[in-house]
């Protein structure tokens, strides 16, 4: 079974500064999607960034970035120019080439970040 | 996307009572997930849901304590039976959609919090 890994409970960033979160997971597949999702206090989940891993480019969505290390099996966000609107909690999620099946999210267990003035 | 409602937003019950949560979806959808989130913790998949068949439940969670009913391709509702204070979480519907090519981009409903006494 796969699992997700988030090892910053917590993580703080000055607005306009740049913060990176951590994501490890483990899996056997070779093929799967990883996933960035924002939970802001609202509850609603929002879709940040997906990257395929077989693509060796990062995905970028405007301020966002991450940096896919496959060997080490690590995903990790990227924010730049950091605003207020971007605190929340965010969770890196894991699930499997589609098949022709729906297959589950898998997720870490989330990091909270706050956005200071 | 994918416009989703739930309701009830949230809920304050009575252990032993049971609840039913209801979540629509803006237009059809194949699969339907409920997701449950204790509280700081991470978002569990409790069953997918296909419309015309029985639901397909994870390790831990079982349909006499999480009944799932798929009537149509856009709604579908879990019933939290027998509650206890154990089961206060959020509970959060979501839906697969085609994004593109050959990726199913999954969207979230804004989540149910449910507290039991």
């Amino acid at each position: 079974a796969q699992t997700v890994t988030q090892s910053q409970p917590e993580m703080s960033v000055q607005e306009a500064e740049t913060v990176t979160l951590s994501c490890t997971y483990d899996t056997s597949e070779s093929d799967y999607y990883l996933f960035w999702y924002k939970q802001p206090p609202s509850r609603q989940m929002i879709l940040v960034i997906r990257q395929e891993a077989y693509k060796q480019q990062n995905a970028t969505e405007n301020r966002f970035s991450v940096n896919f290390q496959k060997a080490a099996k690590s995903f990790s966000l990227k924010i730049s120019d950091s605003q207020l609107g971007d605190a929340a909690m965010y969770f890196c999620a894991y699930k499997t080439i589609n098949t022709g099946t729906a297959s589950k999210l898998t997720f870490g267990t989330g990091t909270r970040l706050q956005v200071t003035l | 996307s994918a416009v989703i409602s739930q309701k009830p937003s949230r809920d304050i019950c009575q252990r032993g009572t049971s609840l039913t949560i209801q979540c629509q979806v803006d237009s059809q959808v194949t699969m339907m997930f409920w997701y449950r989130q204790q509280p700081g913790q991470s978002l569990t998949l409790i069953a997918t849901a296909n419309q015309g068949s029985e639901a397909t439940y994870e390790s831990g969670f079982v349909i006499d304590k999480f009944p799932i009913s798929r009537p149509n391709l856009t709604f579908s509702t879990l019933t939290v039976s027998n509650m206890s204070p154990e089961d206060s979480s959020i509970y959060l519907c979501s839906v697969e959609r085609t994004s593109g090519g050959f990726y199913n981009e999954q969207f979230f409903g804004p989540g149910t919090r449910l507290t039991v006494l």
